[in-house]
């Protein structure tokens, strides 16, 4: 099955401080998401991302397909960014979804 | 996006029982999923879920042990059946809900804590 890689497992910054969070892929893939999980276990779906640039405030994304590789940029932290960030991908096979692979995540500490 | 809940939100249960997990989207829905997080560790898929057809099961998850049922659109259980501490875990559903440039977008449900004594 496709691996998944994540760099930094973990990152601890003061607030106001930029941090690059990078996913590594094994193989193509069709869906590529990132993820926020907060401190109550709940999931909160950041990018959409399979290939491209994305930005949404002070959160962007870029995936590079033909090198398998995916970034999370965080500006301007703040301490709501605290928590761990997932990088999940799928390779949608002509027979249907295949679910979602994870990778380990990045555990992201933002001190006040 | 569609709208996911779960019941129950958590529970503590004794070893040697089982536990039926419910996710409910407010919206019909082809392809569902369940996955599994240990503590402190990542999202593992447990099943796809289909309805009107048999759930498809990962390594290392069996039909015996997390039976799932997926009666209609909107609507799927899981079941942990024979519980030890080792099923204790936060346990997800998640939807696959298209939309325009986005054709295979997963949203996950608020998720079950499990604990198992």
């Amino acid at each position: 099955g496709i691996q998944v890689e994540q760099s930094p497992p973990d990152l601890i910054l003061q607030e106001g401080a930029n941090s690059t969070l990078r996913c590594n892929f094994s193989d193509s893939v069709n869906n590529l998401q990132w993820f926020h999980q907060n401190p109550w276990g709940q999931l909160i779906n950041l990018f959409y991302i399979p290939s491209g640039t994305k930005q949404n405030g002070r959160l962007s994304a870029t995936t590079v397909a033909t090198e398998r590789y995916s970034l999370l940029y965080i500006s301007s932290s703040q301490t709501t960014d605290s928590g761990v960030y997932f990088c999940a991908v799928e390779l949608h096979s002509g027979g249907g979804a295949d679910g979602l692979t994870f990778g380990k995540g990045t555990h992201l500490i933002i001190q006040p | 996006s569609a709208v996911i809940s779960q019941k129950p939100s958590r529970d503590i249960c004794q070893r040697g029982t089982s536990l039926t997990i419910q996710c409910q989207v407010d919206s019909q829905v082809t392809m569902m999923f369940w996955y599994r997080q240990q503590p402190g560790q990542s999202l593992t898929l447990i099943a796809t879920a289909n309805q009107g057809s048999e759930a498809t099961y990962e390594s290392g998850f069996v039909i015996d042990k997390f039976p799932i049922s997926r009666p209609n659109l909107t609507f799927s259980t899981l079941t942990v059946s024979n519980m030890s501490p080792e099923d204790s875990s936060i346990y997800l559903c998640s939807v696959e809900e298209p939309s325009r440039g986005r054709p295979w977008e997963q949203f996950f449900g608020p998720g079950t804590r499990l604990t198992v004594l």
